[in-house]
Formats: structure tokens, sequence, C-alpha cells
């Protein structure tokens, strides 16, 4: 899987938008980007995920460069309860051998 | 039940004791995996199954760890004589072939005193 690369840390004020960046450079052309996150050490939580078009679900929106050198994972309007840690993921889903795996991830502190 | 999962939630063991933990994945779901982590430490991938075979168990760090399925569902992760190095949250995963999301279970905290 390609590696990817993300802010270790970053906060965000309550109600605003927070935007996640990460860069996988060396993704290749069936390798989806997947954002996962996890919350003082539960069981990481599904997000989004894409290919190249951008996506959007009840959670959060994924935006995809043209290259698919680099994505953002958009948080609408942040809540406390959205403070974790986010993973950016590059993985091909066909091959279930293919596991997530998982980088340093970006810590988000949501504030009020 | 309809997501992936795991017991015990909490366990505190003695050191050179054995340990098992289970997992139980979403129903008809072939595809299992593994992690640990460590207190503040990121995740690491331990162990796939695919049904009962396990074609990737490149992260398991010692022979004192091993892992079983049966049945294609109930995976069991056992550790043999633990040590405090062992301690950390263990999480299991799974997802359908093909699969595009991966699900994980709350994890078992393992203690070892």
């Amino acid at each position: 899987d390609a590696k990817t690369t993300q802010p270790p840390s970053m906060d965000c004020a309550e109600g605003r938008a927070a935007n996640l960046p990460c860069n996988h450079s060396t993704i290749s052309g069936n390798e989806y980007v997947y954002w996962y996150r996890q919350i003082h050490s539960q069981g990481p939580q599904y997000i989004i995920h894409g290919l190249k078009n951008n996506e959007t679900n009840e959670m959060a929106s994924l935006i995809i460069t043209e290259d698919r050198k680099s994505s953002t994972l958009i948080l609408p309007h942040a809540t406390l309860r959205d403070t974790a840690v986010y993973y950016c993921i590059v993985r091909v889903p066909e091959a279930a051998g293919n596991k997530l795996t998982f980088g340093g991830g970006t810590r988000v502190l949501v504030k009020p | 039940g309809a997501g992936v999962s795991q017991s015990p939630s909490n366990k505190v063991t003695e050191k050179g004791k054995d340990v098992e933990l289970r997992c139980d994945p979403i129903s008809g779901h072939t595809a299992l995996y593994w992690y640990r982590q460590s207190l503040g430490q990121g995740l690491e991938f331990l162990i796939y199954f695919q049904g009962n075979s396990a074609p990737d168990k490149s992260g398991l760090p010692s022979d004192r760890f091993s892992a079983e399925r049966t049945g294609g569902s109930v995976s069991t992760l056992t550790i043999q004589r633990t040590q405090q190095e062992d301690s950390a949250v263990y999480l299991c995963a799974s997802t359908q072939i093909p699969g595009r999301q991966i699900y994980f279970g709350e994890g078992s905290w393992l203690t070892v005193v």
C-alpha cells in the first residue's frame, strides 16, 4: 500500500469546518483513499472513501485532487465529539488481503 | 449482532499466564483481521484470515502469539506466557470480499501485571 503523509495535529473551533489534508503522492491507479477516525482508543470508525471523484456522506466530504496525489477530509460543522485521531489510508479494496495500514494520523482537537 | 464483537472487553492477567481473546465478526464477512495498539502508539497489524486460513501472519510479534478461526466465523487470538509488553488493546476487524469497508470491534484491553 502507498504511504500517506498527514500533519500530526490540528485544532478546530466548534461549529467551524475542519479541513484535514493528506498527501499520497505514490498512490496507484487502483488504490482508494480511505479515512478512519479513532476516538480515545476505541475501535477505528470508518468515515468515507473514494477513488477519484469527490464523495460526501452524512459524516464528511472527501475532496481528491485531479492527479490523486492528495486529498482533504472536510468535517462541515465540527463538534466536540469530533475530537479524535484521523487516519488517511490508501488501499485496494477488492483484495481482502490488502489490509489497512495505519500511519500516525492527525490528532484533531475541537475547541469550544 | 450488527457489529464486530470482541470479548473480554478488559482482561488483567499475571505475567507468564496464557490469555485468549475472542472475536465474532459481522455475519457473512469472510475476511478477519487482528490489530494491536499499545498505549499512545499506532495500530499494528498482527494477522489476517481469509475463511479459516491465515495467508498473512506477518505481524505476529513472536511465537507466543497464535490465532485460529473456525467455521469461517469466530476467531481466537492466544498469547502464551504473557509479558508486560503485551499490554495493549487488541482490535479485531472484518470485511466482505470484495470489501470496500473494514469494520472494527471495540477491542479487548489486556493488562499484564
